[in-house]
């Protein structure tokens, strides 16, 4: 079974700033990750997704996402944070038929 | 244009009183998803249809009930409801099958309380 694991529940960074979220995943066999986020009293959205191929994604916001075999991560990161980045953001590991098996959350805050 | 859509945003309901979650989708996907998200924690797939094709998960609590009716509309029913079971609801759909270019498409959920 595919398990999630998001090392930090909360994360204050000032604007401008750069920020990290971390993600750590467990699976067996081969693995697509996600990150989503969920801006407040919002739905997930999908924020940016690795599949195959490069392990460096982008999202057209900022974001990045680097896919590290060795160490089982996905690190998020944006160099330079946003006000309106405040939200809280989910790792997770895809197992078939798209079922998603998320991370516990971390909140980014943004502070002025 | 909201393409899945949840209703009521808020849901407030009597311990022990039935209730039903609504969603509905005009993406023509073949796939709904119910998760529960509780205050803090991570969404937890309850369970899912593909197509007709109900899959339930194995520690979904048997007070949990799902419908199908058509490929648009999905209903999550509590039959008794308590007070563990207050959480956000969120529907979610997605194209089906194991397409690597498989997104899911999330409402903005229904908040749940039980008094």
């Amino acid at each position: 079974a595919q398990s999630v694991t998001q090392l930090d529940s909360q994360v204050p960074v000032f604007e401008e700033a750069p920020v990290e979220l971390r993600c750590n995943y467990s699976s067996s066999v081969s693995v697509y990750l996600f990150w989503y986020v969920q801006y407040p009293n919002q739905g997930l959205q999908l924020l940016l997704k690795y599949l195959s191929g490069s392990t460096l994604v982008e999202s057209i916001n900022g974001f990045e996402a680097e896919f590290n075999k060795s160490q089982t991560s996905f690190h998020l990161r944006k160099p330079s944070v946003h006000i309106s980045d405040t939200a809280e953001y989910f790792c997770a590991v895809r197992t078939r038929y798209g079922k998603l098996t998320f991370g516990q959350g971390t909140i980014l805050t943004v502070h002025p | 244009d909201a393409m899945v859509i949840q209703n009521p945003r808020y849901q407030v309901t009597q311990f022990g009183k039935p209730v039903t979650l609504s969603c509905s989708q005009t993406l023509n996907h073949n796939v709904m998803y119910w998760y529960q998200q509780k205050s803090s924690q991570a969404p937890k797939l309850l369970f899912h249809y593909y197509d007709k094709d109900f899959n339930n998960e194995a520690d979904t609590p048997d007070n949990f009930q799902s419908r199908r009716p058509n490929t648009s509309f999905c209903f999550l029913d509590i039959r008794s409801p308590g007070l563990g079971d207050a959480a956000m609801y969120l529907c979610a759909t997605s194209r089906g099958g194991e397409g690597t270019n498989e997104k899911l498409f999330f409402g903005s959920g229904t908040q749940l309380s039980v008094l």
